[in-house]
């Protein structure tokens, strides 16, 4: 079975510019989460979704962070524009989300450097 | 709002000693608890996992241990080796809402 898979894996871009971040979960998660890991930091999270529903974005700054799943599988988060302050390694993570069940699994994330 | 608390945020131990991680959670819903281990540079791998109707489980050299009535639980690796050098991230949530509460990490190494 593939893991939950994420790219790029590196992406190096000047402030101001939009940059996005792509995740494919593992096969049959409905439960799909974006982290942000500061270095020497735990994941923090930006937004979970239930199938295609964004059912907590209360972290997500929604000035210059977008996300969708429109299909309830892949799903795309955005920055626009980047600032210096938001280089760090995006975690894209899924869940069966079933009752009882649940174990998260990350992906290898995105390591974003804003210069 | 929710919180969890994780110590030491830096641990060394000599190889073949235990090393013993804690954490303590504020919501008192939670009811599972899954550790994660993250190598430089790589994605934080699930280990272990409890949920709040046992106390114990061990999986060879690791154990983590729940006290629902103080809110903490514990990681315990036994027999540690270099290979185990690492940081490790506690966290808590409850079955139904599966936001997950990462404590702050901490980063373990075993001296040869």
């Amino acid at each position: 079975e593939a893991g939950v898979v994420q790219s790029p894996r590196y992406k190096i871009i000047e402030k101001k510019q939009p940059v996005a971040f792509w995740c494919n979960p593992i096969s049959g998660h409905n439960t799909l989460y974006w982290y942000r890991q500061n270095l020497g930091q735990g994941p923090e999270l930006l937004i979970r979704y239930e199938n295609e529903e964004a059912v907590d974005d209360s972290q997500l700054p929604k000035d210059r962070f977008s996300a969708e799943r429109l299909k309830g599988v892949d799903s795309t988060l955005k920055i626009q524009p980047a600032e210096l302050g938001d280089s760090a390694v995006y975690l894209c993570a899924s869940s069966s989300g079933k009752q009882g069940r649940g174990e998260q699994y990350f992906g290898p994330g995105t390591r974003l450097t804003v210069t | 709002g929710e919180n969890v608390e994780q110590h030491p945020s830096t641990l060394s131990v000599q190889e073949g000693d235990s090393a013993v991680i804690k954490c303590t959670y504020s919501d008192s819903a939670s009811n599972y608890f899954p550790w994660y281990k993250q190598e430089l540079g790589k994605r934080p791998q699930l280990i272990i996992d409890i949920r709040s109707n046992v106390g114990e489980k061990k999986d060879q050299r690791i154990a983590v241990t729940l006290n629902k009535t103080a809110k903490h639980f514990s990681l315990h690796i036994t027999e540690t080796q270099p290979e185990d050098s690492a940081v490790y991230f506690c966290a808590a949530t409850t079955s139904g809402t599966y936001k997950y509460i990462f404590g702050t990490g901490t980063r373990l190494k075993v001296l040869a």
